[in-house]
């Protein structure tokens, strides 16, 4: 079956920091994949969505590739702002299928 | 708009109590569903809806019960409720099955004792 496997956290960071959440999936076909961001106390919003393969998305600073050979959509950002910890999930969604599988979500943590 | 909404907010019930988390979107969204937030498990599909008077199981929907008479309105109701139903629970719409991008509301934090 389809499933989503992304990287434990926590993650914890300086500020301006490289960022990278890793992201694989397996899927029959060509899925759709998305990340969310969920904001302390608040429900999970859109960050980014790829429909097909060699797909780049980026939004507020952070960008993911659709890679179908190595079946990932690592999550990046350039430098981490003060703003941004919450906690990241990676998702995907086969074309033929209802549901949205989601992976077990990373927290991303920036020292004071 | 005003998106999906949930209440109550908070929650909490001693094992046994029945009560209903309540779910609207004013997105004329065709699709509805119910997920459930436990540590380390990411979301697990409760129940959802593909329209109104149509309602599916998802992955762990033992102990809840959901109905979907209006478009607009997808209560979960817990029967009697166990500790093992401690979690947060988020409802989501999207347009339609097909579609790909969803909306969550910003969830019910349920305690029980």
């Amino acid at each position: 079956g389809n499933s989503v496997t992304q990287m434990e956290g926590p993650v914890t960071l300086s500020e301006e920091a490289f960022l990278t959440i890793n992201c694989t999936y397996t899927a029959t076909g060509y899925p759709s994949l998305f990340w969310y961001v969920q904001y302390p106390g608040e429900g999970l919003q859109l960050l980014l969505k790829a429909t097909k393969a060699d797909d780049k998305e980026s939004n507020k600073g952070f960008e993911a590739t659709y890679r179908k050979e190595t079946t990932s959509f690592h999550l990046e950002k350039g430098s981490v702002q003060v703003s941004d910890p919450a906690v990241y999930f990676c998702a995907l969604k086969d074309s033929s299928a209802s549901k949205i599988i989601f992976g077990s979500g990373t927290r991303l943590s920036i020292r004071p | 708009n005003a998106g999906v909404t949930q209440t109550p907010k908070f929650q909490v019930l001693k094992t046994g109590q029945s009560m209903t988390l309540q779910c609207a979107q004013d997105m004329n969204h065709e699709y509805m569903s119910w997920y459930r937030q436990d540590p380390g498990m990411g979301l697990r599909l409760i129940h959802y809806s593909v329209g109104a008077g149509i309602t599916d199981q998802g992955e762990v929907p033992n102990g809840y019960n959901v109905s979907r008479s209006t478009t607009e309105d997808f209560p979960l109701r817990l029967l009697s409720a166990a500790p093992s139903q401690t979690s947060v629970y988020f409802c989501a719409s999207r347009m339609t099955v097909a579609t790909d991008t969803q909306y969550f509301g910003p969830g019910t934090r349920l305690t029980v004792l």
